[in-house]
């Protein structure tokens, strides 16, 4: 059974970097058919889409987020990891990793949905 | 303020039926599938409904999904208190070229 447990600091400065590691354990991050995501969700509100790697190298970011995230992948490891750049307080989240998967349907249209979900961890921003 | 768009709350009598409506446009629900999430209070979400109304095969036919035009409908039947919890459509978005999530909808089942 596929698990996936989120990793890093807890409290962050502000104006600092957030880092928060995914191990994947059970199984691969390799794949053609699985997106790895981050999704965040402020502290009493909905969720929010960080961004999605794919082991063939592509990348997705939330625009409102693009110039201060990175996402990268540690496939030997089984592992990938988020970096978000100066940090505020509305930074202060429960953050997610999550495999999306993708099904393409012969002649019709691909879909795709979060499958899996690690349990979250949450991280406040404050001095 | 999300891409799309969920009524906030919703509430029904055990036993009882429910829907909860994600609202978008052609650059999302009018073009792509929409999937449903069931988050229970402090834990992570759950998927309930795939590629608009597929479900996993460990969700009970109680749940069920649609979609029409810009719009897409979870439903609830058989309510129990068990199925109090936030619920989340999503997404794909042509115009951000990524995945959204709608506001949320806090279940209750009074």
């Amino acid at each position: 059974q596929l698990q996936l447990q989120e990793s890093g600091p807890k409290l962050v400065k502000p104006s600092e970097t957030l880092s928060l590691t995914c191990s994947v354990s059970g199984g691969s991050i390799s794949g053609n058919n699985y997106y790895w995501a981050w999704i965040r969700q402020p502290p009493g509100k909905g969720l929010e889409w960080i961004g999605s790697f794919h082991s063939s190298g592509n990348t997705y970011y939330n625009p409102s987020l693009k110039s201060r995230v990175l996402i990268s992948a540690h496939t030997s490891r089984a592992q990938f990891s988020l970096r978000l750049n100066s940090v505020t307080a509305a930074d202060t989240a429960l953050y997610y990793c999550a495999r999306r998967v993708v099904v393409v349907v012969p002649g019709t249209a691909t879909y795709w949905y979060f499958d899996l979900w690690g349990r979250g961890t949450l991280v406040t921003v404050s001095s | 303020q999300s891409v799309l768009t969920q009524p906030p709350s919703v509430s029904a009598a055990p036993g009882q039926k429910v829907t909860i409506s994600c609202s978008g446009s052609s650059s999302n629900i009018g073009n792509y599938y929409v999937s449903w999430y069931q988050q229970v209070p402090g834990t992570a979400p759950k998927v309930l409904i795939f590629a608009n109304d597929k479900r996993p095969s460990v969700i009970p036919d109680r749940f069920s999904g649609s979609k029409s035009g810009t719009s897409a409908t979870l439903g609830i039947t058989g309510l129990r208190t068990g199925d109090e919890a936030d619920y989340y459509c999503a997404t794909w978005d042509s115009s951000v070229s990524g995945v959204v999530f709608g506001g949320g909808t806090r279940l209750t089942v009074l």
